[in-house]
């Protein structure tokens, strides 16, 4: 049982250039999230997919788009990075709304 | 004001003492309430998960919640040195969760 598992670890970009996230679980949860992590700042929502087929936005979703491809899948597209998008990014899952949420290790993305 | 308030720390406790750590939220329909460990580097982990007032313990650890004062707490007792961490305070309401940006506890030997 992994639980939640993303790749990459880490990731170094340069301004302008585009790259996906990857993110899945194995716990047959119903949602999945997508944060980002800086320091001082706490963890913020940048987008959730409450079931399969369904996505919202978060807190921070500027410059994100997501695709939940499966029950398992829930992907991060960075279309055009900028230096503002280096973070911790953190997908997470759980049964629903009110339940417990489950992390993956994240990943350390720098924009240069 | 944020939703999800939490000392930012460090909080320092002597090995072997009980560390208490704090929350306070604003949305007063919130209905769940959880407390995440978070290791340097690491990403966050459950400890506790509480829904009802009143206390419930899990090991060395207590969660406390008093929704009409919108205030929920952690006692870490026998603070041991891997219990240095950083200490999330997740609130959800309907669905949305939010969390404090934490309170880092620094055990000393």
């Amino acid at each position: 049982n992994a639980g939640v598992t993303q790749t990459p670890k880490f990731q170094v970009l340069k301004t302008g250039q585009s790259m996906t996230l990857q993110c899945a679980q194995d716990m047959n949860h119903n949602s999945m999230y997508w944060y980002r992590q800086d320091p001082g700042m706490g963890l913020r929502l940048i987008y959730y997919s409450a079931s399969e087929g369904t996505t919202d936005k978060g807190e921070v979703p500027n410059g994100y788009n997501v695709s939940r491809l499966n029950k398992r899948e829930f992907s991060l597209r960075l279309e055009s990075a900028a230096p503002s998008q280096t973070s911790v990014y953190f997908c997470a899952s759980s049964q629903g709304g009110r339940y417990e949420q489950f992390f993956g290790p994240g990943t350390r993305l720098t924009v240069l | 004001q944020k939703e999800v308030e939490q000392n930012s720390g460090p909080l320092s406790v002597p090995e072997g003492a009980i560390a208490s750590l704090n929350c306070t939220y604003s949305d007063r329909v919130s209905q769940s309430f959880f407390w995440y460990r978070q290791y340097s580097g690491k990403s966050p982990e459950l400890i506790m998960s509480i829904y009802s007032n009143g206390d419930k313990e899990d090991g060395r650890f207590t969660a406390q919640l008093n929704k009409a004062s919108q205030y929920v707490s952690l006692l870490i007792r026998d603070s041991q040195p891997s219990d240095s961490a950083t200490y999330l305070c997740a609130v959800d309401s309907w669905g949305k969760f939010q969390f404090g940006a934490g309170t880092q506890v620094v055990v000393t030997p």
